[in-house]
């Protein structure tokens, strides 16, 4: 089983809709990253979260340590969000990343 | 600096011979990372250097394997015998230790093997 489950893994949306992915973890960390790979494999850090909440723009990451979750949301969705969404969490002495299997995400103008 | 360098981007080679991909971190970060992606999967973990000195590996690497970082800057993947199921994005990443674990990755290393 992956320490880290992302859900859904494919998720399609209307321009303009509301869009929540969720990250759960099974095991303790220092931190939660939220990533964004695009077609031909360049990835790029959206957030880094240890507690609570960040917004970026349309973009909002929240996380529950005790429940041992996170979401992202992205609100006023663009076909530009068209990624595959990763959440990453941090562990262990070398700072050691631990990938979920990424949400992909189409939205359709 | 431009960021995160790897070099190629894409490398096509038979099943059985070498190939090594080179990371050019950003600069100042002293602990680099290897990781192995396929197709519809996130990426994982192969192994990371502090530095120079090589920390921790998976054990999804096996003895086919190898990396260096020998002077403390860029790092070199070597995969030797390459098999088919060796086929896969190699992404390489940076950071700083005394940073709070940003992550910057380059653009990554396709490889196919035929």
């Amino acid at each position: 089983k992956n320490e880290v489950e992302q859900s859904p893994q494919n998720l399609t949306a209307q321009e303009g809709e509301f869009i929540t992915i969720n990250c759960s973890y099974s095991v303790g960390i220092s931190a939660l990253h939220w990533l964004q790979q695009h077609p031909g494999g360049g990835i790029v850090s959206l957030f880094m979260l240890s507690s609570g909440k960040k917004k970026h723009g349309r973009l909002i990451a929240t996380i529950n340590i005790q429940e041992k979750h996170s979401s992202l949301h992205i609100t006023a969705s663009h076909p530009r969000d068209s990624a595959v969404y990763i959440c990453a969490v941090v562990r262990g002495a070398g700072n050691q990343f631990y990938f979920g299997t990424g949400t992909s995400l189409t939205v359709i103008p | 600096d431009t960021g995160v360098s790897q070099d190629p981007r894409h490398k096509i080679t038979k099943r059985g011979q070498n190939v090594t991909f080179r990371c050019d971190p950003i600069s100042e970060h002293n602990r680099l990372y290897w990781y192995r992606q396929t197709l519809g999967q996130g990426p994982e973990f192969l192994t990371y250097f502090q530095n120079e000195a090589q920390l921790e590996k998976s054990r999804l690497l096996s003895d086919r394997f190898s990396a260096e970082r020998p002077k403390g800057s860029f790092s070199t993947l070597e995969i030797q015998r390459t098999e088919q199921g060796d086929s896969a994005m190699y992404l390489c990443a940076s950071s700083h230790a005394l940073s709070t674990g940003e992550l910057f990755f380059g653009e990554g290393s396709r490889l196919t093997v035929l």
